[in-house]
């Protein structure tokens, strides 16, 4: 069965500090991973995508997301943090065994503090 | 830039009322899904749609539960006789093609059950 966790439901840092946001990964075969992002009152905005290809995604915003099968993880990373990114940070995984569905974590609140 | 929109944004409903959530896709997506998350948990996995007809559902898509494509732009999930646990955030999401494709997700819809 596949399921993604993400450790740390809310996550502080400080303008211009390194943002690290942990997912892990469950599957039985190599996975699609995603992050997205949901602002307030708003829907969830695809941030960068993993599909095999390279192991060193790159995304919106600067952010990116090394896949690491060894330690089955996606973590998403940004060098900066900007005030603009204060949101709600999901992270997905998709398995082609099981058809279209994503299995989401339960989200990491990024908080920004100037 | 197109965008998946949902009515309402927020619905409040007595237990064992019926409910219809409204979603409109990006126009020349193929596939639709309901997810849905409730207060503090996993964004969850309800159905996928494709061809006019249920593609996959989770177990959580209940006899409760249909949706249904009624003209070329909407797509609905309608709960019958609504429950005290039914109260959620529900998102809709389109996608051009299946596996792997990025899913576009809706603002979401707050459904209140009292």
């Amino acid at each position: 069965a596949q399921s993604v966790t993400q450790l740390g439901s809310h996550v502080s840092v400080s303008e211009g500090a390194l943002v690290l946001l942990r997912c892990n990964y469950s599957s039985s075969v190599p996975p699609y991973l995603f992050w997205y992002v949901q602002y307030p009152n708003q829907g969830l905005q695809l941030l960068l995508k993993y599909t095999s290809a390279a192991t060193l995604v790159k995304g919106i915003n600067d952010f990116e997301a090394e896949f690491k099968k060894s330690e089955t993880s996606f973590h998403l990373t940004k060098p900066s943090a900007h005030m603009s990114d204060a949101a709600e940070y999901f992270c997905a995984v998709s398995d082609p065994n099981t058809g279209n569905q994503f299995y989401f974590g339960t989200g990491t609140s990024l908080t920004v503090i100037p | 830039e197109p965008e998946v929109t949902q009515t309402p944004s927020h619905q409040v409903t007595q237990m064992g009322q019926e409910v219809i959530l409204r979603c409109v896709p990006i126009s020349n997506h193929l596939y639709f899904y309901w997810y849905r998350q409730i207060l503090g948990q996993k964004v969850e996995f309800l159905v996928s749609f494709y061809n006019n007809e249920i593609s996959e559902k989770s177990e959580i898509f209940d006899d409760q539960f249909s949706v249904e494509r009624p003209d070329g732009s909407n797509f609905t999930l309608k709960i019958r006789s609504t429950k005290l646990e039914d109260s959620a955030m529900y998102f809709c999401a389109s996608s051009l093609a299946g596996i792997y494709n990025e899913q576009f997700f809706g603002p979401g819809t707050r459904l209140t059950v009292l």
